[in-house]
């Protein structure tokens, strides 16, 4: 069985500085990895994901993140939080065979103090 | 090209009421997801339905919770006698056919369900 385990349910930084949630899955074969962003009182949008190829991956806002299979982790980073940042993040997996069922993590709250 | 709708947005039942929430998937998208949000938690898979048939409900509650995808209309998640336990968010999320090697799952805003 899949499992996803975000350190840090809440994480706090400046804005301008490094943003650096954590991701670690467990999976008997390497997954398909994603990470969600949730504004208040909304749905899930999708940050980026990894299926194949390049190991670190660009996605939308400035976030990116890094498969380390070795590590089983897939961190997300941002060079520089803005205020427009703070929401919930979510890392997710999903089985690269069969309907791809999605496994979530417990999210981490970012908030971005000005 | 709208996306994946959701209604009611809020909903509030007192406890033994019915709940019933829709889901509409996006234009072209044969697969339905759906997904339980509680207060401080990550989200949980219930149910996975293709039209007219459910492929997966793994994550359903064995008592009071059904869904459906009908061939023509929204897919329904259906929760009798409602207790307060139910209070959740509830997400829907659709994909389509799987042609492709990944088939991304497209997420509603939910529906926020309070039971009083």
């Amino acid at each position: 069985a899949q499992s996803v385990t975000q350190l840090g349910s809440h994480v706090s930084v400046s804005e301008g500085a490094l943003v650096l949630l954590r991701c670690n899955y467990s999976s008997s074969v390497p997954p398909y990895l994603f990470w969600y962003v949730q504004y208040p009182n909304q749905g899930l949008q999708l940050l980026l994901k990894y299926t194949t190829g390049a190991t670190l991956v660009k996605g939308i806002n400035g976030f990116e993140a890094e498969f380390k299979k070795s590590e089983t982790s897939f961190h997300l980073t941002k060079p520089s939080a803005h205020m427009s940042d703070a929401a919930e993040y979510f890392c997710a997996v999903s089985d690269r065979g069969g309907y791809q069922k999605v496994t979530f993590g417990t999210g981490t709250k970012l908030q971005v103090i000005p | 090209n709208a996306g994946v709708m959701q209604n009611p947005r809020h909903l509030v039942r007192r406890r033994g009421q019915e709940a019933r929430l829709r889901c509409s998937p996006m234009k072209g998208h044969s697969h339905v997801y759906w997904y339980r949000q509680l207060p401080e938690e990550g989200l949980k898979f219930m149910v996975y339905l293709q039209k007219e048939n459910i492929i997966d409900e793994s994550g359903m509650p064995k008592e009071r919770f059904s869904a459906e995808f009908p061939k023509e209309g929204p897919s329904i998640l259906r929760i009798q006698q409602v207790v307060r336990g139910d209070s959740a968010a509830y997400f829907c999320a659709s994909s389509p056919p799987m042609v492709a090697t990944y088939n991304e799952q497209f997420f509603g805003p939910g529906t926020r369900l309070t039971v009083l």
